[in-house]
């Protein structure tokens, strides 16, 4: 049972450069999330997505892009990676609902250089 | 915007002692839940209390749901050292969507 599956685990990346990040879940969940994580900071939401072909922003969405073009895999994207989006990145998913627990991947760590 | 208040933000304690950490709102929530991170891991769903005054165990851990709905509390008995990891609490805000809104974390270290 992989859950969420987050690619890549890690990645250093040039000032400028973009990249995209992957996530799969296998539970057949609507709900698709991404967060970062920063120290002291806690999980800040950058966008969330509650259907396939569907997105919206969260909390932190500036420099980052989203697609949701299939009901399992929730994509990120930076176009021009800064030094301020080195982080770990976490994705997750859950059923639809309020208050319902969320799933996570393992993360991805990201510098940006 | 609406935060949740973790305190403390940090513990060392001694194999065995028990482990009290909190988790403040300055709003009302009708769903708590507390997550683990351990290192190089996603945070993992602990326990979920939906209901003012609910109290909830699993296994060492237990966790309450405010009188107020403002709080929650996560108590761990017996600590050993694979309690280590930062715990979080969580709860939905706003519309209907109830995106969760996490706090920032209390990191638990446990000396052997």
């Amino acid at each position: 049972n992989a859950g969420v599956t987050q690619t890549p685990k890690f990645r250093v990346l040039k000032t400028g450069q973009s990249m995209t990040l992957l996530c799969a879940q296998d539970m057949n969940h609507e709900y698709m999330y991404w967060y970062r994580q920063d120290p002291g900071m806690g999980l800040r939401l950058i966008h969330y997505s509650v259907g396939e072909g569907t997105t919206a922003k969260g909390e932190v969405p500036d420099g980052y892009n989203v697609s949701r073009l299939k009901k399992q895999n929730f994509l990120l994207g930076l176009e021009s990676a800064a030094p301020s989006q080195t982080s770990v990145y976490f994705c997750a998913s859950s059923a639809p609902g309020r208050g319902v627990g969320y799933t996570f991947g393992s993360g991805t760590r990201l510098t940006v250089v | 915007g609406q935060q949740l208040n973790q305190s403390p933000q940090s513990m060392f304690i001694q194999e065995g002692e028990d482990v009290s950490m909190n988790c403040t709102s300055s709003s009302i929530f009708n769903t708590w839940l507390w997550y683990k991170q351990e290192p190089g891991e996603g945070p993992v769903l602990l326990i979920a209390l939906y209901k003012a005054g609910e109290l909830t165990s699993n296994g060492r851990l237990t966790a309450q749901f405010g009188i107020t709905r403002k709080d929650s509390f996560l108590n761990i008995s017996a600590s050993i050292p694979s309690d280590v990891g930062i715990y979080f609490c969580a709860g939905p805000y706003g519309g209907s969507q109830g995106n969760l809104i996490f706090g920032k974390g209390t990191k638990l270290s446990v000396k052997p």
